[in-house]
């Protein structure tokens, strides 16, 4: 199916873990980004890329690693997670600048 | 994002009545993105604008950027129980233009 798919949808991870979430996109979108959604907050963009193996900070990226070997992909792994970093993580996507931006439906993640 | 203002944080309206939301920026926006959020789940598209003072309407939602580009209204009339849920301004980045950035967003409950 075509679209922007997110995996897992929930997650419950320990502290000390590396967690590592997915992001699909079936457009070969050029940028894809990641972001977090805390109560308060909006969202704030962590890591994005312009293309396949160019990525940029974002405005929180502290504890996250991104890479993407192939445009389609776009994962996020927290390195050693900690309480802070429990949120619900979106992943979008988008052809070019001032095109509709495309969201998965999330990532619900949760460090006990 | 420090960068883009929204205002309000929360509002309750009865059902019926008219409201606006407010984004604010301190630079000059190229390409303005509303979007909505309806509780736990992901973000859907309304509008996006480009040039200042447009205005853009889809039902009973209408957008508009202001001539200087600095600032964007989302206006709802005669407000439905299906409008609750939250709202969000996205911009592109000021420091690498590719980047999306969004508002704390605004957070709408319709009173029966």
């Amino acid at each position: 199916d075509a679209g922007i798919t997110q995996s897992p949808r929930y997650k419950i991870t320990e502290t000390g873990r590396q967690v590592t979430l997915m992001c699909h996109q079936t457009w070969s979108h050029s940028y894809m980004f990641w972001y977090r959604q805390d109560l308060g907050h909006g969202l704030r963009l962590i890591y994005y890329s312009a293309a396949a193996d160019i990525t940029d900070k974002g405005e929180v990226p502290d504890g996250y690693v991104v890479s993407r070997s192939k445009t389609e992909n776009f994962p996020l792994t927290l390195e050693s997670a900690t309480r802070s970093q429990t949120s619900v993580y979106f992943c979008a996507s988008y052809k070019a600048m001032n095109t509709e931006a495309f969201f998965g439906q999330g990532t619900r993640l949760t460090v006990v | 994002s420090q960068e883009l203002e929204q205002s309000p944080q929360s509002l309750i309206v009865q059902e019926g009545k008219n409201l606006t939301i407010n984004c604010t920026s301190s630079k000059t926006l190229y390409g303005l993105y509303w979007y909505k959020q309806k509780y736990g789940e992901g973000l859907i598209f309304l509008m996006m604008l480009q040039k200042g003072g447009e205005e853009k309407s889809h039902e009973k939602i209408t957008a508009k950027l202001d001539e200087k580009k600095q600032q964007s209204s989302l206006h709802i009339t005669a407000s439905q129980p299906s409008h609750a849920g939250i709202y969000l301004c996205g911009a592109h980045g000021w420091g690498g233009a590719q980047k999306l950035v969004f508002g704390q967003g605004t957070r709408l409950t319709i009173n029966p």
